[in-house]
């Protein structure tokens, strides 16, 4: 997975918690994309961040749904009060320039 | 709408028995198609990126081929260890987000 790295692995939340989630691509990499494997679903594309900067947010929900990248330290993905549909595995890409993104291990999203 | 659309959902293979597997696209203009793998629990590895018709890229047991409207990945004299879920990505040409569009995925196993 070429060095990005995600975390927790595995969270737990109960509904209406707040559940955040940290990437740190790889060295170099400044463009960060998030996606989202619902369970039996394929990856979809959240959205795309590059430092301080969001591109595209298209496919994000417009609410309770937040990201950023700051200029020092990781990308967040913020999921405020969440619910059981949140439940899914969150991935974490970065590249640098070109086109290939690499992944990171995802973390694991559980809402009790 | 761009989509991807991968078949078989599932395939069960003998060790040393090669087969194919499909990815059809439609996308309004293609930037490149990229072939993953991954395996449980565990975030997509990286395997090829193909950019126009005609083009082949090889690695060990697998060749990847596109073609103006799908992608095939060929598995040659498989052995237990390829089995996982590949997955077909496709990257269109317009806006500059550069996301990425999955299909499904085929799970494919292979029995020693």
């Amino acid at each position: 997975n070429a060095g990005v790295m995600q975390n927790p692995r595995h969270l737990v939340r109960r509904r209406g918690q707040e559940a955040r989630l940290r990437c740190s691509p790889v060295k170099g990499h400044s463009h960060v994309y998030w996606y989202r494997q619902l369970p039996e679903e394929g990856l979809k594309f959240m959205v795309y961040l590059q430092k301080e900067n969001i591109i595209d947010e298209s496919g994000m929900p417009k609410e309770r749904f937040s990201a950023e990248f700051p200029k020092e330290g990781p990308s967040i993905l913020r999921i405020q009060q969440v619910v059981r549909g949140d439940s899914a595995a969150y991935f974490c890409a970065s590249l640098r320039g070109g086109d290939t993104q690499y992944f990171g291990p995802g973390t694991r999203l559980t809402v009790l | 709408e761009d989509q991807v659309t991968q078949s078989p959902e599932a395939l069960r293979l003998q060790e040393g028995e090669s087969s194919s597997l499909n990815c059809s696209y439609t996308v309004s203009g293609l930037r490149g198609l990229f072939w993953y793998r991954q395996d449980p629990g565990k975030g997509p590895e990286f395997l090829f990126t193909l950019y126009s018709a005609g083009e082949e890229k090889e690695k060990e047991r697998l060749k990847a081929t596109l073609t103006k409207k799908e992608s095939f990945l060929h598995i040659t004299a498989p052995k237990p260890e390829d089995s996982a879920t590949y997955l077909c990505a496709v990257q269109a040409v317009s806006g500059g987000a550069q996301k990425l569009v999955f299909g499904q995925g085929t799970r494919l196993t292979i029995n020693p």
